[in-house]
């Protein structure tokens, strides 16, 4: 069974901070991995979607790697601002039946 | 990008009573997912729901409980039978365009049940 594991479970910095999100996950016999943020009363919005032969991709001031061998990803978003500030989840497509796995998610708050 | 209305956003239901939540989207997709979230907790998936046959659920969740329709390529409901407090949750659908590809998600239905 997949399990997908979030560190830490929440985060306050100051505007400017770079922010380290860490997900890791039981089975590496992944499709990809997504990372999602969420908005209070939103839904989940898509961030970036790294396919499993990838080891990272990059979205503006967001960045995510992947190293499928060791069941791990991170998320480094650059020069926080108070507008990142929201919950987000990493989620793992298994490879044998493509249903997603969730991670519990790391709620941000970025102080201005 | 597909978009997805989910409706109600919230909802407030005695003990017993159903629910149906809608899920629109704005094209067609083979492949609808429901989900749902606990507080304080991760998604979990309810069940698969594609068009044309009967939805799949995943397991701890069974059609008596949560009984899906998908009656074409953008229309789908999900129904929480019988509610109980237990059931106080964030219920999401999501549409996948092709297989292995991003997941678009509606804005989910809160509800609570007294």
């Amino acid at each position: 069974k997949q399990e997908v594991t979030q560190i830490p479970a929440a985060l306050s910095v100051p505007e400017g901070e770079n922010l380290v999100l860490n997900c890791s996950f039981t089975d590496s016999a992944i499709y990809n991995l997504q990372w999602f943020r969420q908005d209070p009363g939103k839904g989940l919005t898509s961030l970036l979607l790294i396919q499993s032969s990838q080891r990272e991709q990059t979205s503006g001031r967001l960045n995510a790697s992947l190293d499928k061998s060791s069941g791990r990803s991170t998320l480094y978003i650059a020069a926080s601002q108070p507008g990142d500030s929201a919950t987000y989840l990493c989620a793992v497509l298994r490879s044998n039946d493509y249903k997603l796995s969730f991670g519990a998610g790391t709620t941000v708050t970025v102080r201005a | 990008s597909a978009v997805i209305s989910q409706k109600p956003s919230r909802d407030i239901c005695q003990r017993g009573t159903s629910l149906t939540i809608q899920c629109q989207v704005d094209s067609q997709v083979t492949m609808m997912f429901w989900y749902r979230q606990q507080p304080g907790q991760s998604l979990t998936l309810i069940a698969t729901a594609n068009q044309g046959s009967e939805a799949t659920y995943e397991s701890g969740f069974v059609i008596d409980k949560f009984p899906i329709s998908r009656p074409n390529l953008t229309f789908s409901t999900l129904t929480v039978s019988n509610m109980s407090p237990e059931d106080s949750s964030i219920y999401l659908c999501s549409v996948e365009e092709d297989r292995g590809d991003i997941q678009y998600f509606g804005a989910g239905t809160r509800l609570s049940v007294l």
